[in-house]
């Protein structure tokens, strides 16, 4: 079955500064991979996905993240924070388009001024 | 658009009753899924139906049911109420499923006392 690690249940980054959030997935197929974040009393917002194709995947608000098979991973970068980043981000995987979308536990990001 | 709603917001449950969830999706979205969402554990998927079916699975017990109608609206369901069923339920329409868009409800966010 597949599944999601997200490390780090908090990380704290500076105004400005690069983020990385990391993602490792485990199927036994290839999958679809998303990044969705979430406001405080908010659903949660797609960011961006990887189905098939490019393997750097650009999304919302300057986030990409970049799929990596030998590596199993699907980490979010963003090269410059800003407050308004300040969320929980959460990871998922999908192994096929009618299948469920399992989610990490999430990340909470926090910008430091 | 209008998007995902979820009704109600709030509620509050004595152990032992049931509780009925309401999921009015975005209009042409099929798939509804619905997540558990508590701190620490991130989202766990209760399931998801798909043209009145349901087409995936997660591991809750029986006590946790849904039905979807004929307009895509679903409802979620869970019976004799337990102190570790307090959490946000979060709602997710869309198109097909896994390789389309997940819009996502502001989720209800349910106590049992």
């Amino acid at each position: 079955a597949q599944s999601v690690t997200q490390l780090g249940s908090h990380v704290s980054v500076s105004e400005g500064a690069l983020v990385l959030l990391r993602c490792n997935y485990s199927s036994s197929v290839p999958p679809y991979l998303f990044w969705y974040v979430q406001y405080p009393n908010q659903g949660l917002q797609l960011l961006l996905k990887y189905t098939t194709g490019a393997t750097l995947v650009k999304g919302i608000n300057g986030f990409e993240a970049e799929f990596k098979k030998s590596e199993t991973s699907f980490h979010l970068t963003k090269p410059s924070a800003h407050m308004s980043d300040a969320a929980e981000y959460f990871c998922a995987v999908s192994v096929k388009r009618d299948d469920k979308i399992i989610f990490g536990k999430g990340t909470r990001l926090h910008i430091l001024p | 658009k209008a998007g995902v709603t979820q009704t109600p917001r709030y509620l509050i449950k004595t152990r032992g009753q049931q509780v009925t969830l309401s999921c009015s999706p975005i209009s042409g979205h099929r798939s509804v899924s619905w997540y558990q969402q508590t701190p620490g554990q991130g989202l766990q998927f209760l399931f998801e139906y798909f043209s009145e079916t349901q087409r995936n699975k997660g591991n809750f017990p029986g006590r946790f049911s849904g039905r979807q109608f004929s307009n895509s609206r679903s409802e979620m369901n869970v019976s004799t109420l337990e102190l570790g069923d307090s959490a946000l339920y979060l709602c997710a329409s869309s198109l097909q499923g896994a390789n389309t868009e997940a819009f996502f409800g502001q989720g209800t966010r349910l106590t049992v006392v």
